[in-house]
């Protein structure tokens, strides 16, 4: 089924470790973006990207990193994990950065935690 | 202050009663966005608006571009509606020439409103 795919599902990591969290679409989207969902505090912006090889930083980008080397794929990358980065994380992709006549589709989420 | 900001923060309603959310907004947007996220997690993306009103089945959303307002509205409301409603814009933050960093593209959320229906 067309859509965005995020994997894993669920993570634990260690203080300090380091993780890439998946995400594809396969609906041709040029327009990728990853939010971080904390509670009282809504969805925020990482990164996102309008193209591939373009990316950018969002509100929230300090100790993530992207790349977006093909149309489809838009990982998140965290370096050295840290209490702070317990979150759900989701993906989404749109048509285009600069149109506003299309929708958001969201990945399923990743639940990461970091002891 | 917020940029988005959504009113209530919870609402719970009977079966079958009218339901409205709402969501202000402080700063020029190209498109509002209403999304629904239901306890196992996912979101779904319900109306992308950018003036008028929308509706699908029982849903109806509206935009005042002008009080910088859109209003969520569930008509017969049941059950199944139980979920979060998130209010998100688009902002445009343009910077001329080549893409630059620094400015927040993408969108920007509410804290949504957790709506439970009750039978």
């Amino acid at each position: 089924n067309a859509g965005v795919t995020q994997t894993p599902k669920f993570q634990v990591l260690k203080t300090g470790q380091s993780m890439t969290l998946q995400c594809a679409q396969d609906m041709n989207h040029e327009y990728m973006s990853w939010y971080r969902q904390d509670p009282g505090m809504g969805l925020r912006l990482i990164h996102y990207s309008v193209g591939a090889g373009i990316t950018d930083q969002g509100e929230v980008p300090n100790g993530y990193n992207v790349s977006r080397s093909t149309t489809e794929d838009f990982p998140l990358r965290l370096l050295s994990a840290a209490p702070s980065q317990t979150s759900v994380y989701f993906c989404a992709s749109s048509y285009s950065r600069s149109s506003s006549s299309y929708g958001y589709t969201f990945g399923s989420g990743t639940r990461l935690t970091v002891v | 202050k917020n940029e988005v900001e959504q009113s209530p923060q919870n609402l719970t309603a009977q079966e079958g009663e009218f339901i409205t959310i709402n969501c202000s907004y402080s700063v020029g947007i190209s498109a509002l966005h209403w999304l629904q996220q239901h306890p196992g997690g996912g979101i779904v993306s319900l109306f992308m608006l950018s003036s008028g009103k929308k509706k699908h089945g029982r849903l109806i959303a509206t935009i005042n571009i002008q009080e910088k307002h859109s209003s969520l509205h569930i008509t017969a409301s049941h059950p199944r509606d139980s979920a979060v409603y998130i209010c998100a814009v688009r902002v445009f933050r343009k910077v001329w020439g080549a893409y630059s960093g620094g400015g927040a593209d993408g969108l920007t959320f509410g804290k949504g409103t957790h709506l439970i229906i009750q039978p």
